[in-house]
């Protein structure tokens, strides 16, 4: 079955740059959605189809795939920005939809 | 304002069923698939099951496949999970959310029911 790896945590300063990566074999040639969970709270995508936004999402949130990995990009991090950050594809090969494991977004 | 409202999560032995619903309403309910997605406890997100928008195609887990039954009232706008012979492992917040196509992405999630399986 299709595995998605992504790092436990991620921790940025402030009004810096974070970026979080989604590995997977040759996860390039699928489309990557972006999720993001705060405490208590149901999942917000944030990008899809690898680079898009949905309304609503700030430009700050970014994404981009290649090869075996993917990244979401968060620019000039805010405090709002801490929470659970998820990757998700579609593996057509087992009709299946996968998450990674989640990234901990912490704003030192 | 399209709005996904879960119910039916609760405490439950071992062994013993229940039943999800996913009321849903702000969208054509009958264009779009649907899919249930569990979080268990300071865990991460778990596909569980999806339908599409006639039925046609149903997919499960393997980790709840011959247990859980996902099945939809297009009449009715709602979504359902049937879930049998619960094991402690299936203890989580269940959410439904949309599909925007089929085997893309949950563009919208409900708020999500709690399922507790415990004796």
């Amino acid at each position: 079955s299709y595995v998605l790896t992504q790092p436990p945590s991620v921790s940025v300063a402030p009004g810096q740059t974070a970026r979080i990566t989604c590995g997977g074999n040759n996860i390039g040639s699928k489309s990557v959605h972006w999720y993001q969970q705060k405490p208590g709270q149901a999942p917000v995508l944030v990008v899809y189809d690898d680079s898009d936004r949905p309304s609503g999402i700030p430009e700050r949130f970014s994404g981009s795939n290649s090869g075996n990995t993917a990244t979401l990009t968060i620019s000039r991090v805010e405090a709002g920005d801490e929470a659970d950050y998820y990757c998700q594809v579609w593996d057509s090969s087992s009709d299946r939809w996968v998450f990674g494991g989640g990234t901990k977004l912490t704003v030192l | 304002e399209v709005q996904l409202v879960e119910s039916g999560g609760g405490l439950i032995k071992p062994g013993g069923s229940l039943r999800l619903s996913c009321a849903a309403s702000g969208f054509t309910f009958s264009s779009y698939s649907l899919t249930w997605v569990r979080q268990a406890p300071g865990q991460g997100l778990e596909w569980v099951a999806s339908i599409s928008s006639s039925s046609t195609y149903i997919y499960y887990a393997d980790s709840v496949k011959g247990r859980f039954t996902i099945s939809r009232d297009n009449g009715k706008n709602s979504l359902n999970l049937q879930m049998n012979s619960l094991r402690a492992e299936d203890t989580a917040v269940y959410y439904c959310a949309r599909d925007q196509n089929w085997g893309s992405r949950f563009d919208y999630w409900g708020q999500g029911t709690l399922v507790t399986v415990s004796s």
